[in-house]
């Protein structure tokens, strides 16, 4: 099974902080990550696919690089409505799809 | 816009078999080569994925629960189904149905999701 490992677990943000959430993966999958934000009692959304692309009517403060084994999710000013949890998910492996254990940011 | 609804029994006895049905609105399990899938979440985890169905037939289950893990679909009724056997307390979670992307390549891209189901395993 690929591993999905993010880093940090949590992390203490203010309001128009540029945020930086890391995930690698446990061998090379190419740029077949996608990112879901799940705020806190919601369901998980989808904001990145393919590694970089953003999906349809997600805010164009989010964006997303990586190919490899390295991936990055950037909110390059964080608004009120962010502070969630975020996850990365690999979708290499044909039907055999994992995430990452997940990202909190908190108020600082 | 495609709204994903699940139903089912919120409380299930250890060892019997959980069964969940993903009722898909304004849009068809049966067209656009879309994979649907089933994803869990236990109280204060992560995400896992349970397994994918594709409208064909076929159904994918994740590797480690394939054995107690089975996916079906009802294109007359647009639905989709996951049953689970010899549930333990390890089962407990909030369960989603999610659409995953067009084509094999798309289909671990879940766009849209319902809004979830909880279930408990407890005697």
């Amino acid at each position: 099974d690929i591993q999905m490992t993010q880093s940090p677990s949590s992390l203490y943000v203010s309001v128009g902080d540029r945020v930086t959430i890391t995930c690698r993966a446990s061998q090379t999958i190419g740029t077949y990550v996608n990112w879901y934000q799940q705020e806190p009692g919601k369901v998980p959304k989808l904001l990145i696919y393919g590694a970089s692309n953003l999906q349809s009517g997600v805010p164009s403060r989010f964006s997303g690089s990586g190919s490899g084994t390295d991936f990055t999710l950037t909110i390059s000013s964080l608004q009120p409505e962010d502070f969630a949890t975020y996850y990365c998910q690999q979708s290499y492996t044909t039907l055999m799809f994992t995430f990452g254990q997940g990202t909190k940011l908190e108020i600082k | 816009q495609l709204q994903l609804q699940e139903s089912g029994p919120g409380l299930v006895k250890p060892s019997e078999t959980l069964s969940l049905t993903c009722t898909v609105f304004d849009g068809s399990i049966s067209s656009g080569n879309y994979y649907w899938a089933w994803i869990r979440q236990p109280p204060g985890k992560g995400l896992e994925w349970i397994g994918s169905f594709y409208s064909g037939g076929s159904a994918y289950p994740s590797p480690s629960l394939k054995s107690r893990v089975n996916i079906l679909g009802d294109t007359s009724k647009n639905q989709f189904s996951l049953t689970l056997t010899s549930v333990t307390a390890a089962d407990t979670a909030l369960y989603y149905c999610a659409r995953g992307g067009r084509g094999l390549r798309d289909a671990g891209r879940f766009d849209y999701w319902g809004q979830g189901t909880r279930v408990t395993v407890s005697s």
